[in-house]
């Protein structure tokens, strides 16, 4: 199984927004709407903030949203705030119970 | 709260065994399908097993089938992860996450570190 491809970094300023890639193949993302994505600061767990592409688990900020198209699927967090920096990954379903991730993107708000 | 807690890791030579333990709270255990997700140093996430609540549906990524083994024990609301045959690139911290909704892993533990090496 493919790793999904996700930009090794990202950054913006506090206040500013930023979008993060995932980009996958007609036989994952492409295929399904089972998108999630997780924030990891330094040697902590994952924390799912969007799930089934777009959804938001209760006490994830709206600054949070996901979206896709195509074969990309994409995180954009709004309003940026310092608490942000932190990696995230993308994951997705890819058939035959299988789940494949990205490789993560290092957030750093500057 | 939902909790996770994973332990069982530690350091081992290539070939060698290792079991790790997985122990929940804090919900419905043997209503929930239970993953192992590993992490080696400095990467990404890649998912690695995962058990569904009766333990009838069991399934493995390709790099470990035949090595590793999980399995669960709904009246000590654990799982495990049987690892065997273990190589260097298994290195990595495993966590045990919790099935969410889409195919999303909605609760994670804090994870226990796996070093394969001589």
């Amino acid at each position: 199984q493919s790793a999904l491809t996700q930009p090794p970094s990202a950054s913006g300023s506090p206040g500013q927004s930023v979008t993060i890639s995932c980009t996958g193949t007609s036989s994952d993302v492409g295929a399904y709407k089972y998108v999630s994505w997780y924030q990891q600061h330094p040697g902590k767990a994952p924390k799912l903030m969007i799930y089934e592409v777009s959804k938001r688990p209760s006490g994830v900020p709206d600054r949070f949203s996901g979206s896709k198209s195509g074969n990309t699927a994409s995180l954009t967090v709004s309003g940026l705030q310092a608490e942000d920096e932190a990696d995230y990954h993308c994951s997705s379903y890819a058939g035959s119970n299988n789940l494949v991730f990205g490789g993560g993107t290092k957030l750093t708000v500057l | 709260e939902v909790q996770l807690v994973e332990s069982g890791g530690g350091l081992v030579k290539p070939g060698g065994s290792l079991r790790l333990s997985c122990a929940a709270s804090g919900f419905s255990f043997s209503t929930y399908s239970i993953n192992w997700v590993r992490q080696a140093p400095g990467k990404g996430l890649q998912w690695v097993s995962s058990i569904n609540s009766r333990s009838n549906y069991i399934y493995y990524a390709d790099s470990v089938k035949g090595r590793f083994t999980i399995s669960r024990d709904n009246a000590k609301n654990s799982a495990y992860l049987q690892m065997n045959s273990l190589r260097v690139e298994d290195t990595a911290v495993y966590f045990c996450a919790r099935d969410g909704a889409g195919w999303s892993r909605d609760y994670w533990g804090q994870g226990t570190l796996v070093t394969v090496s001589s």
